[in-house]
């Protein structure tokens, strides 16, 4: 167990709905990372939360937002999926200056 | 921008060979260079690190040494078993301002599979 829980695990929803996965950190690290893996675009960060605030952007799509509550964890929402989306999701997080620690990711199927 | 080039795989290896997975860098300044591994159904996990020029990570059996003049940080394993058989992600963070947020720049991953 790395600390860092995501939920749920697999997810299997239509195009065109909504979903939200969350993400608890590590007990202490203010840092909550977002990527994405899938096959032809690998390992690509989303979006970086640190303490509450946006911090750090990166190819995340305008339909995707995220948003990190007062007790640290995250949310990942994603709207209007399409068939493309479908991925797996991980959250890491870190302590300032620390390396990054994964969750077991949260495997996304949209058909 | 920054990113990290990894030698295509997959790798195929018999039992304690040796192991060499490259790994090359582009990045401003001087970056955090990082092995992660990922194993069949599981997440990410840190497999070492270096956090500056010539430093040396190891773990496991594993090392890799932070090389400027060369821009590499390539892994590598004396023996290898069965259970190393993963995919393994080279990555930098950059410790250039703005960018020094912690986010890790990811290479395509290398799978390895090491054969009995």
């Amino acid at each position: 167990d790395s600390g860092v829980t995501q939920t749920p695990k697999h997810l299997i929803t239509a195009t065109g709905q909504r979903v939200t996965l969350r993400c608890s950190p590590r007990s202490g690290d203010l840092s909550v990372y977002w990527y994405q893996q899938s096959l032809d675009q690998g390992l690509q960060f989303l979006i970086q939360y640190y303490n509450g605030e946006e911090r750090a952007k990166g190819n995340i799509l305008e339909r995707f937002s995220a948003q990190q509550f007062p007790d640290l964890h995250s949310e990942l929402n994603l709207s209007s999926l399409e068939l493309g989306d479908s991925a797996l999701y991980f959250c890491a997080s870190s302590a300032r200056g620390g390396p990054s620690t994964f969750g077991s990711g949260t495997r996304l199927t949209v058909v | 921008g920054d990113s990290v080039t990894q030698m295509e795989g997959p790798v195929t290896l018999s039992e304690e060979a040796f192991l060499t997975i490259n790994c090359t860098y582009t990045a401003t300044g001087y970056p955090s260079l990082f092995w992660y591994v990922q194993y069949p159904g599981e997440g990410l996990q840190l497999l070492l690190k270096a956090t500056k020029a010539d430093d040396k990570g190891s773990n496991k059996g594993f090392e890799a040494t932070y090389r400027k003049e060369t821009t590499s940080f390539h892994l590598e394993k004396g023996s290898v078993q069965v259970s190393d058989s993963a995919v393994y992600f080279c990555a930098l963070s950059s410790q250039i301002a703005p960018g020094n947020t912690g986010k890790l720049i990811f290479g395509q991953g290398t799978t390895l599979q090491v054969k009995p």
